[in-house]
């Protein structure tokens, strides 16, 4: 398995508050991701980064922020959690890709987080 | 644009029997294809990927898919489903652009559940 791990597993909060996700990878990879798994959606795109500093957003990005400030790391934060937003989340890394290839992504276990 | 049909929300099989999990997709270039499976409260994980090589593609667990560009299909077969193999399947395109690079965005389709009986 590749070395990604998520912090918290599980969450719950309240609406209206703060909540971070972590992500870290051991595999020194340049590109990270997060999605989130709804039923019936399958995997969507929250936000993603290519490289320290770098990232942009995916097609749900309303409501959360990201930020990498070392390679290994990749925060996910909701500035104010939302019911909408309980949800299980996922990281997910990848190398750099050569062009005309797309390299494979690796997902980390997830984190379900309930906002109550 | 890319995007990606699963064509059965569900399927059940009886064990020993064949597998076909089916999938469309629309891709503006050339697509990046993938099949990951998901077991019950687990991450992903990946059973195999197409990236313009072979148009049959083996991955693990006795699980092959075949690319049909002209039908833009991507079906995953498995000759002889195991209790095993119960699971979300989950078929994934991404594009690489004209200009033959990729951030590696992924489009998922909406998933199968595949119901395995004894």
């Amino acid at each position: 398995d590749a070395g990604i791990t998520q912090s918290p597993r599980h969450k719950v909060t309240e609406t209206g508050t703060p909540v971070t996700l972590r992500c870290h990878q051991t595999e020194n990879h340049r590109y990270m991701y997060w999605y989130r798994q709804d039923p019936g959606h399958g995997l969507r795109l929250i936000h993603y980064s290519y490289g320290v500093k770098d990232t942009d957003k995916g097609e749900v990005s309303d409501g959360y922020s990201v930020s990498r400030s070392k390679t290994e790391d990749f925060l996910l934060t909701l500035e104010s959690a939302t019911s909408s937003q309980t949800s299980v989340y996922f990281c997910a890394i990848s190398d750099i890709p050569l062009a005309g290839v797309v390299d494979t992504q690796y997902f980390g276990p997830g984190t379900r987080l309930t906002v109550l | 644009a890319q995007s990606v049909t699963q064509l059965d929300s569900h399927v059940s099989v009886s064990e020993g029997t064949p597998v076909l999990l089916r999938c469309n997709y629309s891709s503006s270039y050339s697509p990046s294809l993938f099949w990951y499976v998901q077991h019950p409260n687990k991450g992903l994980q990946l059973l195999l990927k197409y990236t313009s090589a072979a148009t049959l593609v083996k991955g693990i667990n006795g699980f092959e898919a075949e690319f049909k560009k002209s039908e833009t299909s991507f079906h995953l077969t498995k000759p002889s489903a195991h209790m095993s193999d119960a699971a979300e399947y989950f078929c994934v395109v991404s594009d690489v652009n004209a200009g033959g690079t990729s951030y590696g965005k992924l489009t998922f389709g909406q998933g199968t559940i595949l119901t395995v009986h004894p």
